[in-house]
């Protein structure tokens, strides 16, 4: 069945460095990839997301990369804040199928 | 526009009991899915309902289910409760025609089974 893998569970950086966050996923006809971030106790909340048909979006001191022939696809995150500290999930679906999440990955920003 | 909202915020049962969550998704909304969040486990799909239709499922037992009314806002009921049913219940919706996956998350339920 479809799977998303996502590596690292958990990272730590020194505030101002940089984070990476590399997801894969089994379905070749997925085409939708969003990003979500859930701060303790919060709902997870949409950051930024990523069509099959775009290569790389960016906002801000967010972007996101995909690469379809391999089928997996990174969250960038430049100049880190504390307040960037969650866990970040990635997920994977096609038109009108089911949001499919990876196991998510906890980030911490050490001041 | 008001967000995705879940009702009750909080509950405990017992097992062997039944419980019902409710979901009202954003207005023009016609899809509501649910998931299970778990430390372990992660936000694992539960189903999803489109126009009072189930569209997707998931792959738990059939004591999980759900329904969705006219109006879009959706119900989870899970009947014989398990210690293991212990967890955050989310609901999230989405606009359900092509083009406009993005998901917007109510605040959970959070279910404790003693």
């Amino acid at each position: 069945g479809e799977n998303v893998e996502q590596h690292p569970s958990t990272l730590s950086v020194q505030e101002g460095d940089s984070a990476v966050i590399k997801c894969t996923y089994s379905d070749s006809a997925s085409n939708y990839f969003p990003w979500y971030k859930q701060e303790l106790g919060k709902r997870p909340q949409l950051i930024i997301d990523i069509r099959s048909n775009v290569g790389e979006k960016k906002d801000q001191r967010i972007a996101v990369t995909l690469n379809k022939t391999a089928k997996h696809f990174s969250l960038h995150i430049t100049e880190t804040q504390p307040e960037d500290s969650a866990v970040y999930f990635c997920a994977a679906s096609r038109t009108y199928d089911k949001v499919i999440f990876g196991p998510g990955t906890s980030l911490s920003v050490i001041p | 526009k008001a967000g995705v909202t879940q009702t009750p915020r909080y509950l405990i049962k017992t097992r062997g009991q039944q419980v019902t969550l409710s979901c009202s998704p954003i207005s023009g909304h016609r899809s509501v899915s649910w998931y299970q969040q778990t430390p372990g486990q992660g936000l694992q799909f539960l189903f999803e309902y489109f126009s009072e239709t189930q569209r997707n499922k998931g792959n738990f037992p059939g004591r999980f289910s759900g329904r969705q009314f006219s109006n879009s806002r959706s119900e989870m009921n899970v009947s014989t409760l398990e210690l293991g049913d212990s967890a955050l219940y989310l609901c999230a919706s989405r606009v359900g025609l092509a083009g406009s996956d993005t998901q917007y998350f109510g605040p959970g339920t959070r279910l404790t089974v003693l």
